[in-house]
């Protein structure tokens, strides 16, 4: 069964300080692998995509990385901001039979001052 | 370009009430997915279109709920009777193809008492 692990639940951190949130992933056959950030009240938006040979991705502030070996990927946010509170999933696709995605349950981060 | 259009926002009805959410995707876009999203969990695909047709909907629980496309633009999705359990956001994504990336609306919260 295709599951996808996110860890920590949830992160209370002060502004400007960094984080690093946690994705392990039992998807096959792996095609690619998402970051979403989720507003309150929102969507989920994209935010990084990565294929099986990327290990690493940036988009702003965010940076993914990838270990298709282990199966892990991690989302590093530097210098966190009040903004970036938001519930961030990990989101896996498998190759064949359309798009099919798996989704994390999400890791809620909220940003202090 | 306008996103995923969903309405109501908010819809709060009692058990065994009947409820239709409506969706308006991107423009062009031909595969339109539902999802549920229970509170503190990632979104579950209820169902997916392909144009008008439905390609996946091996989730939706189909005794209480229906979908439709019937043009192969917009979309509702109908729940009748709603349960306490139907307590969720309802989101719908849209995505050029079924193998693109797919783009939420804002989702509607829905609340059985």
């Amino acid at each position: 069964k295709n599951q996808v692990e996110q860890s920590p639940q949830s992160l209370i951190i002060l502004e400007g300080k960094n984080c690093t949130l946690q994705c392990n992933y039992t998807v096959s056959p792996f095609s690619n692998l998402r970051w979403y950030k989720q507003d309150t009240g929102r969507g989920p938006v994209s935010l990084t995509i990565m294929t099986f040979s990327e290990n690493t991705k940036s988009n702003g502030r965010y940076t993914a990385t990838l270990d298709a070996d282990t199966k892990q990927s991690s989302l590093h946010i530097t210098a966190s901001q009040l903004s970036d509170s938001a519930s961030y999933i990990c989101v896996v696709s498998a190759t064949g039979g359309g798009n099919k995605l798996t989704f994390g349950t999400g890791t809620q981060l909220k940003v202090e001052l | 370009e306008a996103g995923v259009a969903q309405s109501p926002r908010y819809k709060i009805i009692e058990k065994r009430q009947s409820v239709a959410f409506w969706c308006n995707p991107i423009s062009g876009h031909a595969t339109l997915y539902w999802y549920q999203q229970i509170l503190g969990q990632g979104p579950k695909l209820l169902i997916q279109f392909q144009n008008n047709g439905v390609v996946d909907d091996s989730q939706l629980p189909k005794d209480r709920f229906s979908a439709e496309r019937l043009k192969g633009v917009d979309s509702t999705l109908k729940i009748q009777p709603a349960k306490l359990e139907d307590s969720a956001v309802y989101l719908c994504a849209s995505s050029i193809t079924s193998r693109a990336e797919q783009f939420f609306g804002p989702g509607t919260r829905l609340t059985v008492l």
